[in-house]
């Protein structure tokens, strides 16, 4: 069955503090994998894009890593904000459907 | 990127009537999106709209409780009829910008619905 889990669920950390998200996915064939930033009562908003080629990307303070053979990925945020403070989901494409499936999410809050 | 608007933002509803939502895009797109998101959960398809032919309903949603218009490439309508109090979501529309990378998926700011 094709599905994206995300971990931690929730997350706390400090303001300046650095964190890193996972996602795991068993989705195949695979196509790309999004991370996607939702503030609260927004629409996701894209950070990052990566085809199976590719192992790692940067957007500003945010940097997702990609193992297409483990089938795992990251978000690392370096040096965090208050406006950090929002939803972080991974959206995995399947290349046989081009459908897109969604993570659950993980909820982060930084804290002044 | 696609600018979406979406209509309305939020509103509040009674048990049994209907609300359209309303989607708009400022490029013609191919194919359109239709989420639902419930509350502290992810998103879920509920069908793709493509311009001049039915909208594809996924497993679990019927045209019936879901009907979709897709009069032109930039516009899109969603209609939650009889609403009870489980259709409490925010629906999201999304479409696809196949000129950029990977065909980036943009959302619109969601309808957020209450029904009581």
């Amino acid at each position: 069955k094709n599905q994206v889990e995300q971990s931690p669920q929730s997350l706390i950390i400090l303001e300046g503090k650095n964190c890193t998200l996972q996602c795991n996915y068993t989705v195949s064939p695979f196509s790309n994998l999004r991370w996607y930033k939702q503030d609260t009562g927004r629409g996701p908003v894209s950070l990052t894009i990566m085809t199976f080629s590719e192992n790692t990307k940067s957007n500003g303070r945010y940097t997702a890593t990609l193992d297409a053979d483990t089938k795992q990925s990251s978000l690392h945020i370096t040096a965090s904000q208050l406006s950090d403070s929002a939803s972080y989901i991974c959206v995995v494409s399947h290349s046989g459907t081009y459908k897109y499936i969604f993570g659950t999410g993980t909820r982060l809050k930084v804290l002044a | 990127s696609a600018v979406i608007s979406q209509k309305p933002s939020r509103d509040i509803c009674q048990r049994g009537t209907s609300l359209t939502i309303q989607c708009q895009v400022d490029s013609q797109v191919t194919m359109m999106f239709w989420y639902r998101q419930q509350p502290g959960q992810s998103l879920t398809l509920i069908a793709t709209a493509n311009q001049g032919s039915e909208a594809t309903y996924e497993s679990g949603f019927v045209i019936d409780k879901f009907p979709i218009s897709r009069p032109n490439l930039t516009f899109s309508t969603l209609t939650v009829s009889n609403m009870s109090p489980e259709d409490s979501s925010i629906y999201l529309c999304s479409v696809e910008d196949p000129r950029r990378d990977a065909g980036e998926l943009f959302f619109g700011e969601g309808s957020r619905l209450t029904v009581l």
